[in-house]
């Protein structure tokens, strides 16, 4: 079966810091990645997709960067992290089109910016 | 994409059908009709989808309209685990989603 892995659960960075969150997927093979963040109390912001290893399409201007070095792996990374990067991340995979399962979303993590 | 419109929240009582509406005036017509759910503190969830005649799957059942410019979620014998932010969405495909935001649905015993 399909499963998503996707760390820490939570963390908590100094302005200025780098970042690097990883999340892995298992069960399937090339498979469409992305990266999400959500706001306090907002809808769900598509940062990054991936089609395939070294493919990577940014849909917002930001102070973060994502690579995708093997097939099932998705790092979401930043150099100096600012206070408007917190928020909640998710990581997410598709395959096929249209699908009857949709998006298999990562369980998150939660970043605070201090 | 169309644009989708949701009423920010509802409540609904434990073990009834709860019918959560969604307006897609200027839906395509290729685009799919989407529906996702996100508990607190998770990723969402995905739920059904569907382009023209209605769908029903084990988690719940989707009405489009004939005109297909509107839509209802119906999730036939609410639970509390069905309490959740809910998002209608309307795309030619489910690649790069944008998720709004959505109906607050709280079900309450």
């Amino acid at each position: 079966s399909q499963t998503i892995h996707q760390w820490p659960a939570t963390l908590v960075q100094p302005v200025g810091s780098p970042l690097s969150l990883e999340c892995t997927v298992e069960g399937t093979s090339n498979p469409n990645l992305y990266w999400y963040r959500q706001a306090a109390g907002r809808g769900l912001q598509l940062l990054f997709y991936s089609v395939g290893i070294g493919q990577i399409s940014s849909e917002v201007p930001q102070n973060l960067s994502a690579s995708r070095p093997q097939d099932r792996q998705f790092i979401l990374s930043s150099k100096k992290l600012l206070l408007s990067d917190s928020g909640f991340y998710l990581c997410a995979w598709l395959q096929g089109q249209p699908t009857n399962y949709g998006y298999t979303f990562g369980s998150g993590t939660r970043l605070t910016v201090v | 994409d169309a644009k989708t419109t949701q009423p920010p929240s509802m409540d609904c009582a434990e073990g009834r059908a709860a019918n959560l509406p969604c307006n897609h005036s200027t839906i395509s017509g290729n685009e799919y009709v989407y529906w996702y759910r996100q508990i607190h503190s998770q990723g969402p969830q995905y739920i059904i989808h569907g382009l023209k005649n209605n769908e029903t799957n084990e988690m719940a059942s989707l009405i489009i309209t004939e005109d297909r410019k509107s839509s209802t979620l119906i999730l036939p014998h609410a639970t509390l685990r069905d309490t959740a932010v809910y998002y209608c969405i309307v795309r030619v495909n489910d690649y790069k989603l944008s998720f709004g935001a959505g109906t607050t649905v709280t079900v309450r015993a």
